[in-house]
This record gives C-alpha cells, structure tokens and sequence, in this order.
C-alpha cells in the first residue's frame, strides 16, 4: 500500500521559516517515489483546499500558487522517496494543514492526484 | 487563474437517497476535472479523476459526469459513511483550483 507522510509542522512565529518533508512508502505495491510528480496542498482551519506547488519527478519542472511564490520552495530527494517543503517568511494566514499528494499520469502532461498523506499542522502566530 | 463554482455548499440528505453535487468552471478544461471526498479531520480522499473515471477502490455508487465546462458528481444509495465534504478540482493547467466543498449532511 502506497502510504505518505508528512512530519516538520509545529508553531512558528511571523516571519520565521519552517521545513516540512514528507516521507514515501509502499514500494513492494509497485511504488516508485522518483517516477512520480508531487503536490502540496494545504487547508487552513475551517477552510476549502488550496493546491500551494507542484514539482516534476526529476525536479526539472515546479510551479507554485501565487500566495507562496517566493516565500516557499518545494524540492525533492528521490534517492530518500522524500519531498520537502522549505517555507519561508511565514505570515499567519500561512496557518493551515499541509498535505503532501502523489501526482498520478492521466493524459499528455497532464496529472492528478490520487495518494494523499494525512498532513502535518502549521500554525504561524506571535 | 481558473475558477471552479462548486454548489450547493451544504446539501441535507438521508440515508438510502441519491445526490447531485455540481461544479462550473471559468473555462474550458476538457475531463481534467477530480473529485474528493474528505471526513472530518481527515485526509481528503480521490474518488473521481478524469471526469468520469473511479479510483482504485472507490465504488460504483459514485459517479462522474460532464456536460460543457459543467461537472457533476452523483452518489447513489446513501450510506453513513457517504456525509462528508466533497471537492472538485481542475488540472488542466497551474494553478491548479478547487471548488469551494459541498458538505453532505444527515437529515
């Protein structure tokens, strides 16, 4: 069984930076971490889903949402099936679940997201 | 950006009833449309990709559809463990967007 799992969140303040990573596993169920795209997601406290950024199974290709570009970069270590989020200059409306999601091939170059880990919480306040 | 109009946002049903959850978007995005469903303190969970097509796992009583750049998801057969939030979702192109979650909940 494909399983991921997010670990790194915790209480920080303003303007302070934060690393979460996010651990693959499940490998005997055909699972390989470096041929998959990533995603993370994250869900402030009451709130819908917000996709934060994106990155390609060799690192080649990222995106971000336009409330974290510049402040966050997403990175990959595939020799450890690791994704990471490094975050920085954090802002209280930063203050959300963050959730790592597998990127699965639907057509062309084209991905949606399938396997998702249970999150780790971010809380940014003074 | 494109914008995704999920509706209802809360829908009151009963057990054994069929649902209807729709979801507009600002644009053409062809079938790249997802859906999930997410419990309370939970993980959301994909049931629906491509539009039409079920997850590994998710059974039959979900559905998809498409009609223009309206999507539609239906579940059949209420059950307990159906009355979640679901959330639509387009990847045709970044940034990726959700609808705003419907919550499905027990008369």
């Amino acid at each position: 069984e494909v399983q991921l799992a997010e670990s790194g969140g915790g209480l920080v303040q303003p303007g302070r930076s934060l690393r979460l990573s996010c651990a693959a596993s499940g490998f005997t169920s055909g699972f390989t971490f470096s041929r998959f795209s990533m995603n993370w997601v994250r869900q402030a406290p009451g709130k819908g889903l917000e996709w934060v950024s994106y990155i390609s199974s060799g690192s080649a290709d990222v995106y971000y949402a336009d409330s974290v570009r510049g402040r966050f970069t997403i990175s990959r270590d595939n020799a450890q099936n690791s994704l990471y989020l490094q975050m920085n200059s954090l802002r209280v409306d930063d203050t959300a679940v963050y959730y790592c999601a597998r990127a699965s091939h639907d057509i062309g170059d084209k991905f949606y997201m399938d396997v998702w880990g249970k999150g780790t919480a971010v809380t940014v306040s003074s | 950006d494109i914008q995704m109009t999920q509706s209802p946002s809360s829908l009151s049903a009963s057990v054994g009833d069929r649902v209807t959850i729709t979801c507009r978007a600002s644009q053409d995005i062809d079938n790249y449309l997802a859906w999930f469903q997410q419990k309370a303190g939970e993980a959301p969970k994909s049931l629906i990709y491509a539009a039409f097509a079920l997850n590994s796992g998710v059974p039959s009583k979900f559905g998809g559809s498409r009609s223009g750049t309206d999507f539609t998801l239906t579940i059949t057969n209420l059950q307990p463990e159906d009355f979640a939030t679901y959330y639509c979702q387009q990847y045709k192109s970044y940034p990726y967007t959700f609808g705003q979650g419907t919550k499905l909940e027990m008369k």
